[in-house]
């Protein structure tokens, strides 16, 4: 089935610093989303990314949607203690609405 | 303008007894989605509504599950009877639909079978 392989699985960094983590799939997305999801709520969408090649920003950070279609990363600058939560990358598989999403990365920033 | 919202927040249950899950999603969304996160994996995809029709239905687990949509406002999940694999945070979320589906995502409700 769809497999959306997210990593790091798990992040420790110093506050003010900048985060990367990314996402790959073993099959093509033309729709590539990052959310957050904060402890009791629901995931929260980041940043949507529709076409190949894609670099956008919202404030500190930036998605990429990879060349091939199989790929994407999150960038986060200058970390600050409220970026703590889990975030996921999600996808639509093609021809379809419901979205996969991969297995998360847990953010912990140390002030 | 409200988001998504769920009841309860969390429901703790015996295995074999029935529970009911509630999503109010934006007003106005069509689409309205049923997600399920068990034991810290992915969140995994259940069902679909457009309006008060089951669009998709495929990620469903099996027959103890059933998702109702009257009138194409609220939906309801119902499991019975529950099982201990249950267990997880069921999530509901909504969408205006095309062209770019953004989904919109509910706090979830934390369900736990003993």
């Amino acid at each position: 089935g769809q497999q959306l392989n997210q990593s790091p699985q798990s992040m420790f960094i110093q506050e003010g610093e900048d985060v990367s983590m990314n996402c790959t799939s073993s099959s093509i997305f033309n729709t590539w989303l990052w959310y957050k999801q904060d402890p009791g709520e629901g995931p929260v969408l980041l940043i949507a990314l529709y076409k190949a090649g894609e670099l956008t920003s919202n404030g500190r950070l930036t998605a990429q949607f990879g060349i091939t279609r199989k790929d994407s990363f999150l960038n986060i600058s200058a970390s600050i203690p409220s970026d703590v939560g889990i975030y996921f990358c999600a996808g639509p598989p093609l021809g379809a609405n419901n979205l996969f999403f991969g297995t998360g990365t847990r953010l912990t920033v140390i002030p | 303008e409200a988001g998504v919202t769920q009841f309860p927040s969390h429901s703790v249950i015996e295995k074999g007894q029935t529970v009911t899950l509630r999503c109010d999603p934006i007003s106005g969304h069509d689409n309205l989605y049923w997600y399920r996160r068990v034991m810290g994996k992915e969140i995994k995809f259940l069902l679909h509504f457009v309006k008060e029709s089951k669009q998709d239905e495929s990620g469903m687990p099996n027959n103890r599950f059933l998702a109702e949509r009257t009138g194409g406002t609220y939906s309801t999940l119902k499991v019975q009877p529950a099982e201990l694999e249950d267990s997880g945070v069921y999530f509901c979320a909504s969408s205006p639909g095309t062209p770019k589906n953004i989904q919109y995502f509910g706090a979830g409700t934390r369900l736990s079978v003993l």
